[in-house]
């Protein structure tokens, strides 16, 4: 079974930019969170989305920003990036249903704000 | 609100000694503790779930136990391949996922 997907890998902006991230979970898994890594904060939650809809939502402003499609692909945008954005941006997907089930994670997109 | 720390922050071993690494965890209600293990560069990889106290889970050279306000994860016999950050995470009822800042192992040949 194909694992996480994240494009793109590596990713420049410049402040006041905005970026779009996408992830494609784990065939037949539904639900979709976003983490922000950085070497200060380590992982910090960005939110979480559910059959389309946002179950949970980090501590993180408004500028952050996200949405998942009935395919259960996901998409996360930053609009005017500041230099403080730059991290890796882990997608994590899990089987949804009962019980509490484990998150797999992507291998991240690098994103470098300058 | 949930909190996790881990301990120590950074492990220096010798291969084949074995050791052991703290996740102490405050959490509402806990619904699961997960352990990953993270190389650099790459998103975390998943390695147990521990769900209630007493609770042990072995895989290879690693060993997940779980108490009522922590859980140990003890590495016997290390390899060098074994070098990683290891996370731990909880889960609450409320479904967040919060995580430890991790401790940094690193193996010797």
């Amino acid at each position: 079974k194909a694992g996480v997907t994240q494009t793109p890998r590596y990713l420049i902006k410049t402040r006041g930019q905005q970026v779009t991230l996408s992830c494609s979970p784990i065939s037949g898994h539904r639900s979709v969170s976003w983490y922000q890594q950085t070497p200060g904060q380590g992982l910090q939650f960005l939110f979480e989305y559910f059959s389309e809809t946002q179950r949970n939502k980090g501590n993180f402003p408004g500028r952050f920003s996200g949405r998942q499609f009935s395919n259960s692909r996901s998409e996360m945008n930053v609009s005017t990036l500041e230099l403080g954005d730059s991290a890796l941006y882990l997608c994590a997907s899990s089987f949804p249903g009962q019980g509490v089930h484990e998150q797999y994670f992507g291998p991240g997109t690098r994103l470098t704000v300058t | 609100e949930d909190q996790v720390t881990q301990s120590p922050e950074a492990l220096r071993l010798q291969e084949g000694e074995s050791s052991s690494l703290n996740c102490s965890y405050t959490v509402s209600g806990l619904r699961g503790l997960f352990w990953y293990r993270q190389d650099p560069g790459k998103g975390p990889e998943f390695l147990f779930t521990l769900y209630s106290a007493g609770e042990e889970k072995e895989k290879e050279r690693l060993k997940a136990t779980l108490t009522k306000k922590e859980s140990f994860l003890h590495i016997t016999a290390p390899k060098p391949e074994d070098s990683a950050t290891y996370l731990c995470a909880v889960r609450d009822y409320g479904q967040n996922f919060v995580f430890g800042p991790g401790t940094r192992l690193s193996v010797l040949p």
